[in-house]
This record gives structure tokens, C-alpha cells and sequence, in this order.
């Protein structure tokens, strides 16, 4: 049971270039969630899904994308990466239901876009 | 929007004394509050939560108060031990266990 796993753990991006952040779990969560966390600062929510299929936005979505094809999975398109995109991002699950709340993070991308 | 507001941003404590942080939370729908501790380069980890039929929580050296009248909610840890150095952030549960996060409070245990 490896949790929430996130890939790459670190990545250096031009500006004006794209790529995909990846997320999976494995716990069968339905609920899953993209963070950011700029230096000293709190965490942000970008896009949020409850299930294959279904996302929405969260607090900051500009200049991302996502999608959930499948329970497992649920990556972060940045499709012209900026400087301001320069964070930490975090994803993270939680089971349905009302016993618990709790949510798994995975490790982190630290993406600094130059 | 639900808007999470935590105080203070920095907190210094000796070893042994006791460190409280606060938050306010604007959406009184709000009915789940978790604090997560995070260390340098490290995910955010669960410390405690509270739910809001519930008024204060304990375990070990921590507790979480809540006011739900004056939405407002509070982390306490006892007797403070250099390893409890990090940051702290509250955060509260909106609809699909959407969290917003406060913008956290660094404490610094000095022995």
C-alpha cells in the first residue's frame, strides 16, 4: 500500500513550456485534490474531483488543468508555465463517507518555472 | 468563499512552555477542523482534528478548542519539546471534504 504517489519530486521548466504532474493512489479513494504552497505560505487548492470523471475547480485553477479518467489517477497539466507557477504542489486523497475526513498527502513536486 | 485566518504567523517559545495558535474560520457550514504539522522539505501531517459537535480535544501534550459561535478554533501543545519546532496550519472542511488551509504559524522551540 504505497499511498499517494506524485511524480517527478523536483522539475525546472522554461517559461512558456508544459508538462503533466502525475498523482496516484492506491487506497480506492474517491476524493482527490491538488495543493499549492508557495514559499511561507499556506496551502491552496487548484482542482479538486470526486470521482472518475467529475473535477472542479478549487481557490486558484488559473493556468492548470486536470483530469480523472480513472479512480486511481488524477494528474496537473500546466500548459504554459509561468514564474508565478513556481511552488510546491501537493496532492492528496480522502474516502468518502462521513468516519473519516482525513486526508493522505503525497510527497510533493517542487516545480520552479524560470 | 470560506476564508481560514491564523494567528500568529511566527511563534517563539522556551522548551517546557506552552504555545497556543489560533484561527477563525467565515463559514459556519464549516463542520470539520484538522491542524497538520509540516517539517522543513516534508508533506503536511495530520496532529489532531475536531469535529464541530465536539468542543475540545485532547491528545498527549496537544488539545484543540472550538467555538463554533465565534468560529473560531485553537491548537494547544504542553510542555514544548524542541522536536515540535515546525510549521503548523489550521485548516476547516468545506462540501467534498474540500480543505482550506490557514496561512500557517511557524513555531520555534529554543532549549
Amino acid at each position: 500500500n504505497a499511498g499517494v504517489t506524485q511524480t517527478p519530486k523536483f522539475r525546472i521548466l522554461k517559461i512558456g513550456q508544459s508538462m503533466t504532474l502525475q498523482c496516484a493512489q492506491d487506497m480506492n479513494h474517491n476524493y482527490m485534490y491538488w495543493y499549492r504552497q508557495d514559499p511561507g505560505m499556506g496551502l491552496k487548492l487548484i482542482y479538486y474531483s470526486v470521482g472518475a470523471g467529475i473535477t472542479d475547480k478549487g481557490e486558484v485553477p488559473n493556468g492548470y488543468n486536470v483530469s480523472r479518467s480513472t479512480t486511481e489517477d488524477f494528474p496537473l497539466r500546466l500548459e504554459l508555465a509561468a514564474p508565478s507557477q513556481t511552488s510546491v504542489y501537493f496532492c492528496a486523497s480522502s474516502p468518502t463517507g462521513t468516519t473519516n475526513y482525513g486526508y493522505t498527502f503525497g510527497s510533493g513536486t517542487r516545480l520552479t518555472v524560470v | 468563499g470560506e476564508n481560514v485566518e491564523q494567528h500568529p504567523s511566527t511563534l517563539s517559545v522556551q522548551e517546557g512552555d506552552s504555545a497556543v495558535i489560533k484561527c477563525t474560520y467565515s463559514d459556519s457550514a464549516s463542520n470539520y477542523f484538522p491542524w497538520y504539522k509540516q517539517e522543513l522539505g516534508k508533506r503536511p501531517q495530520l496532529i489532531i482534528d475536531i469535529r464541530s459537535n465536539v468542543g475540545e480535544k485532547k491528545d498527549q501534550r496537544i488539545a484543540v478548542t472550538l467555538n463554533k459561535t465565534a468560529k473560531h478554533f485553537s491548537l494547544h501543545i504542553t510542555e514544548t519539546q524542541p522536536e515540535d519546532s515546525a510549521v503548523y496550519f489550521c485548516a476547516a472542511r468545506r462540501g467534498y471534504n474540500k480543505l482550506i488551509f490557514g496561512a500557517g504559524t511557524r513555531l520555534a522551540v529554543h532549549p
